[in-house]
């Protein structure tokens, strides 16, 4: 079974540009999550969609976006890129809600601001 | 604001000897709390975890202890082995999952 699957791996952009980020979760598995990781923050949780509606939100700022397709498969963008959001960027897919179910994780996608 | 903290940034022990990470939380909401392992370039997988109405689980060489009036909880690794160096993340979960900022482990042979 094909694990949790992100691209780009890596991503270079620079401030007041936008990104879009592709997840495609572990077949079968309808949530996917998304979080933030820096040095000393660990992981941020950003948001969750479920049956491609957003179920649970973190606190980002409206910058951060996020779908979900039918297929499961989820983007997040981020829009007017700052330098702080230079991030790796990881997605969880679980059976259904993350809440109350294990999640397993990409490998994530580096993005760095300059 | 962090609702799960790991207030210890890096831990170094011995071959053979027991690690301790330790994890602290804010929310008495939590019901379900994991240890999530980290190497780099790499998400993190799975290792442990522990319902709120126990306080102990062990797993092999893996051991989670959860002490929820002082809403902390601690994963021992007993023996430590080279192989366990990696980032170590708490995580809880009450709706959504929460995560602690990790602890980077290193076992030196």
């Amino acid at each position: 079974k094909a694990g949790v699957t992100q691209t780009p791996r890596y991503l270079i952009k620079t401030r007041g540009q936008q990104v879009t980020l592709s997840c495609s979760p572990i077949s079968g598995h309808r949530s996917v999550s998304w979080y933030q990781q820096t040095p000393g923050q660990g992981l941020q949780f950003l948001f969750e969609y479920f049956s491609e509606t957003q179920r649970n939100k973190g606190n980002f700022p409206g910058r951060f976006s996020g779908r979900q397709f039918s297929n499961s498969r989820s983007e997040m963008n981020v829009s007017t890129l700052e330098l702080g959001d230079s991030a790796l960027y990881l997605c969880a897919s679980s059976l259904r809600l993350a809440g109350y179910n294990e999640q397993f994780f990409g490998p994530g996608t580096r993005l760095t601001v300059l | 604001d962090q609702q799960v903290k790991q207030n210890s940034p890096s831990l170094s022990v011995q071959e053979g000897r027991i690690s301790i990470l330790n994890c602290d939380y804010t929310n008495s909401m939590f019901d379900y709390f994991l240890w999530y392992k980290k190497y780099p370039a790499e998400g993190p997988t799975f290792l442990i975890s522990i319902s709120s109405i126990k306080d102990k689980n062990e797993d092999g060489r893996f051991t989670v202890f959860l002490n929820k009036s002082a809403k902390h909880l601690s994963l021992h690794i007993v023996p430590s082995q080279p192989g366990d160096s990696a980032v170590y993340f708490c995580a809880a979960r009450g709706g959504d999952m929460r995560f602690g900022a990790g602890t980077r482990l290193t076992v030196k042979p």
